[in-house]
């Protein structure tokens, strides 16, 4: 079983549509969880992170963490087309190495 | 502010010949990482560098090697190119292990092997 699982989409939606966006992890030890953003041919940029369990909300964006269900998920309102991207989640990994265990990874397209 | 920056950005090899993949820092951080990114497969840790000297394996070493000898580079070398090792690779640093600091990524070197 991998350590984080994200459906690699395509995802295509509408401008405006709400998007949502989910991974599921296998360790209940894992406390930080972040989303990274990726544009084509250019490397991942941090969006956003949370701590333990809870949401945190940033203009368009929210990321929730259910510790029970081991479940992440990125919400994003009124996408735009600049909102076209791949879409990573991960987790710190345990230690003080700082290594970050990704999922897969989902490809999303906004259309005007 | 040049923060990650990785060269070259595009490389074809054939099998058997050796390259280093170059990555350089100037944010002096401690913290160096490289990752290869195959298409749906997400980003896979390939070696590891908490500080100058000091390296260490990830999930996906074999074939590989590093070293950092400064704070500031960590190149990566492919000794005997296969086709396997066709893919985009990343070197990423931070400050810090806490999960509340963000990894920077370099743009990628995109490299195929025939």
């Amino acid at each position: 079983q991998k350590e984080v699982e994200q459906d690699p989409g395509p995802l295509s939606v509408p401008e405006g549509a709400i998007v949502s966006l989910n991974c599921t992890y296998s360790n209940s030890a894992f406390q930080y969880f972040m989303w990274y953003r990726q544009y084509s041919r250019k490397g991942p940029e941090l969006l956003m992170y949370t701590y333990s369990s809870g949401n945190k909300e940033d203009g368009r964006f929210t990321a929730q963490v259910d510790k029970s269900s081991k479940y992440i998920s990125l919400f994003i309102r009124d996408s735009q087309p600049s909102d076209s991207a791949t879409y990573l989640c991960a987790t710190l990994s345990s230690g003080n190495t700082g290594k970050l265990i990704f999922g897969q990874g989902t490809t999303l397209q906004v259309k005007p | 502010n040049a923060g990650v920056t990785q060269t070259p950005k595009f490389r074809i090899l054939k099998i058997g010949q050796s390259m280093t993949l170059q990555c350089a820092q100037d944010m002096n951080h401690n913290y160096m990482y490289w990752y290869r990114q195959d298409p749906g497969m997400g980003l896979k840790l390939i070696y590891y560098s908490v500080g100058a000297g000091i390296t260490d394996k990830g999930e996906v070493p074999n074939g590989y090697n590093v070293s950092r000898s400064t704070t500031e580079d960590f190149p990566l070398r492919l000794e005997l190119a296969a086709p396997s090792q066709t893919s985009v690779y990343f070197c990423a640093s931070r400050d810090r292990a806490r999960g509340d600091q963000p990894q920077h990524f370099g743009d990628g070197t995109r490299l195929s092997i025939l």
